[in-house]
């Protein structure tokens, strides 16, 4: 069946350093991943979309990287800033609009 | 611009009864998708309504059933509510090629 995962372990790491959030998926083909932040009791924030064509994509202080050889995709947030602490999530979509499969999360604190 | 607005934030029902829940998505988007995600984990894919028609469905009972309108505001019903239904359930309205707009969810707590 269709397994994604993510960093398992919370994510701790100083303010200023570059966070590196890690996405592996088996079983699975998809055209699309996207990466989402989630704070506490509130929805999921759409950050990046890549394409299956596409190796890197950049917005602001964030950078997503997809291998579709590996099946993994890093998501990392340089210049980290205690604000960036949430949860964020990796989902992947065959089909732009389609139905989206999420993993579990990996919550991420940035201490000052 | 609001973006997905959901009705109500938060729920108590007890087993057995039957709830809905509501979605308008946001202004322009015309497909919207329901998520139940339970405490820790990732949001769990229900369905997908596009022009007042279920498009993709989960693996989830016909206990869940939903309906689109035609000003593309939705709703999702659960009937027989088991206690194992508690959780935060998010509406997401998207345009192809982009990412979904998430709401804020229900909670709901069934006891």
């Amino acid at each position: 069946s269709q397994k994604i995962e993510q960093n398992s372990e919370a994510l701790n790491i100083q303010e200023g350093k570059t966070a590196t959030l890690t996405c592996n998926y088996t079983n699975y083909s998809p055209a699309y991943l996207q990466w989402y932040r989630q704070d506490p009791g509130r929805g999921p924030v759409f950050l990046l979309l890549i394409r299956e064509n596409e190796k890197e994509k950049r917005k602001e202080r964030l950078k997503v990287t997809f291998d579709t050889t590996l099946k993994q995709s890093l998501f990392h947030i340089t210049a980290s800033q205690p604000a960036d602490s949430a949860t964020y999530l990796c989902a992947l979509d065959r089909q732009s609009g389609g139905k989206l499969i999420f993993g579990q999360g990996t919550e991420l604190s940035v201490k000052p | 611009d609001a973006g997905v607005t959901q009705s109500p934030t938060h729920l108590i029902k007890t087993r057995g009864q039957q709830v809905t829940l509501r979605c308008s998505p946001k202004s322009g988007h015309d497909t919207v998708s329901w998520y139940q995600q339970a405490l820790g984990q990732g949001p769990q894919f229900i369905f997908q309504y596009y022009e007042e028609e279920e498009r993709q469905r989960g693996n989830f009972p016909d206990r869940f059933s939903g309906h689109q309108f035609p000003n593309y505001s939705s709703e999702l019903n659960v009937n027989a509510l088991l206690l194992g239904d508690s959780a935060l359930y998010l509406c997401a309205s998207s345009v192809e090629g982009y990412g979904y707009t998430f709401g804020s969810g229900t909670r709901l707590t069934v006891v």
